[in-house]
């Protein structure tokens, strides 16, 4: 697609439920990462899929948070049993893989969850 | 992961020139700088980057220190639309940049 796109854009949710959010990135781009952002925060890194394989799950803050990308395109981003404490922005970018540390990230809009 | 510093916040007049510091003192050899900014309710956007030399774009001009411990983002006629959080990042061709770590960058007010 023209830009990288995030569903939904806003998800409210009962503790407890699992969510699970989805991106599509720039189709040309391999490199897809996944960010976390509370309020007045700058953007916690998560994960990363060069095509289909996630090199660095480093950042997922719990084993109740999981990251697929099955066909080298869409990725999903999936929480279970929700907390509170997951309320935040999560933002998907992507960038072009022969870019590496050079590369430019496009970011979507963003999908907002908020968590009762 | 090598660490940036920046200032929480700034102030600048409009069309008046912005420097926007960052220290990077325990850069590699093989980090590049960027920097990215994010306007109010959007996603983060790209800016500039460089590795060793000074670098201008039209959006704005990147100046690296000779030891590359630290560098300035300069935005040279601020405007209200340059109101944003400015992060300053490495990314390290080691790893092949991929683990990107923006910090609680710098927020620019900008006075009409």
């Amino acid at each position: 697609g023209a830009g990288v796109s995030q569903s939904p854009r806003y998800k409210v949710t009962k503790r407890g439920q699992d969510v699970t959010l989805r991106c599509d990135p720039i189709s040309s781009h391999a490199t897809l990462y996944w960010y976390q952002q509370a309020l007045g925060q700058g953007p916690e890194f998560l994960t990363y899929f060069n095509y289909e394989a996630q090199p660095d799950k480093s950042g997922l803050p719990s084993d109740r948070f999981s990251a697929e990308r099955p066909e080298g395109s869409i990725s999903t981003l999936t929480i279970q049993r929700t907390e509170q404490r997951d309320s935040a922005m999560y933002r998907c970018a992507s960038s072009n893989l022969a870019g590496g540390p050079t590369g430019e990230l496009f970011f979507g809009e963003g999908s907002r969850l908020t968590v009762l | 992961d090598a660490k940036t510093t920046q200032p929480n916040s700034m102030e600048s007049n409009e069309e008046e020139p912005v420097h926007l510091p960052c220290n990077h003192s325990t850069i590699s050899g093989t980090d590049y700088i960027h920097w990215y900014r994010q306007l109010p309710s959007q996603g983060p956007e790209y800016v500039i980057h460089g590795l060793t030399s000074n670098v201008n774009n039209r959006m704005a001009s990147l100046a690296i220190a000779e030891d590359r411990k630290s560098s300035t983002l300069i935005l040279h006629r601020a405007t209200l639309r340059d109101a944003a959080v400015y992060y300053c990042i490495l990314r390290d061709l080691n790893t092949g940049g991929f683990k990107t770590i923006f910090g609680a960058g710098t927020r620019l007010f900008v006075k009409a």
